[in-house]
């Protein structure tokens, strides 16, 4: 069965460093999303991105994010400066469209650690 | 805006027992409703969906109907199992077609034996 997998599982980077958090959607799936949750909280929305460009993205998802696809297959999450708050499990997830009832198809997360 | 709003958890039952965790929304127009499961160690599985008003949806005996009126979508189960251990996620998608999803809190269910 097709699935989203994400690279690494667990990342541990010092204040300030970027990091780059790696997706694989599904093939023939259009529609690319990043969510976050911190410990404790809600699984929240960052971005969206269809036809290589971001289709929506939240108050959270601030210049130091950024998002690309650099080639057919993989769908990146760039922060450029983490800071302590970043910490939190990053789901990548992917559709095969953006009409409301479409189901969305998770990766198993990766745990961004920042010290 | 869009929100959603999940019962307190952990949940704790015994094997068999009847399961509700209750589910309300905030939203604009027509949203679809979701519940996402997430079993230990795994990311987030649709569990089951239902797009309009008294739609009911339904997956591995787990049940929910769309209620407009009381902006419901709770998630019930006769009897449940420990394999259901895990925690599930209300969701919706509203009018942006985007497909972004807006999640509530999380309920933890622990079955015990």
């Amino acid at each position: 069965e097709p699935e989203v997998t994400q690279t690494p599982s667990h990342q541990v980077t010092q204040m300030g460093q970027e990091v780059i958090l790696r997706c694989v959607p599904i093939s023939n799936h259009l529609y690319f999303y990043w969510y976050r949750q911190i410990l404790g909280q809600k699984v929240e929305f960052l971005v969206s991105f269809y036809n290589n460009e971001i289709s929506e993205k939240s108050e959270i998802f601030d210049d130091q994010f950024s998002v690309e696809r650099p080639d057919g297959s993989n769908f990146t999450l760039k922060i450029r400066s983490t800071k302590l708050e970043d910490s939190a499990m990053y789901f990548c997830a992917s559709s095969e469209n953006g009409q409301g009832g479409t189901e969305a198809f998770f990766g198993q997360g990766t745990r961004l650690t920042v010290v | 805006g869009n929100s959603v709003t999940q019962m307190e958890g952990p949940v704790t039952l015994s094997e068999e027992a009847f399961l509700t965790i209750n589910c309300t929304y905030t939203a604009t127009g027509y949203p679809s409703l979701f519940w996402y499961v997430q079993y230990p160690g795994e990311g987030l599985q649709l569990l089951l969906k239902a797009t309009k008003a008294d739609d009911k949806g339904s997956n591995k005996g787990f049940e929910a109907t769309y209620r407009k009126e009381t902006t419901s979508f709770h998630l019930e189960k006769g009897s449940v199992q420990v394999s259901d251990s895990a925690v599930y996620f209300c969701a919706l998608t509203g009018s942006s077609n985007t497909g972004k999803l807006i999640f509530g809190q999380g309920t933890t269910l622990q079955v015990k034996p």
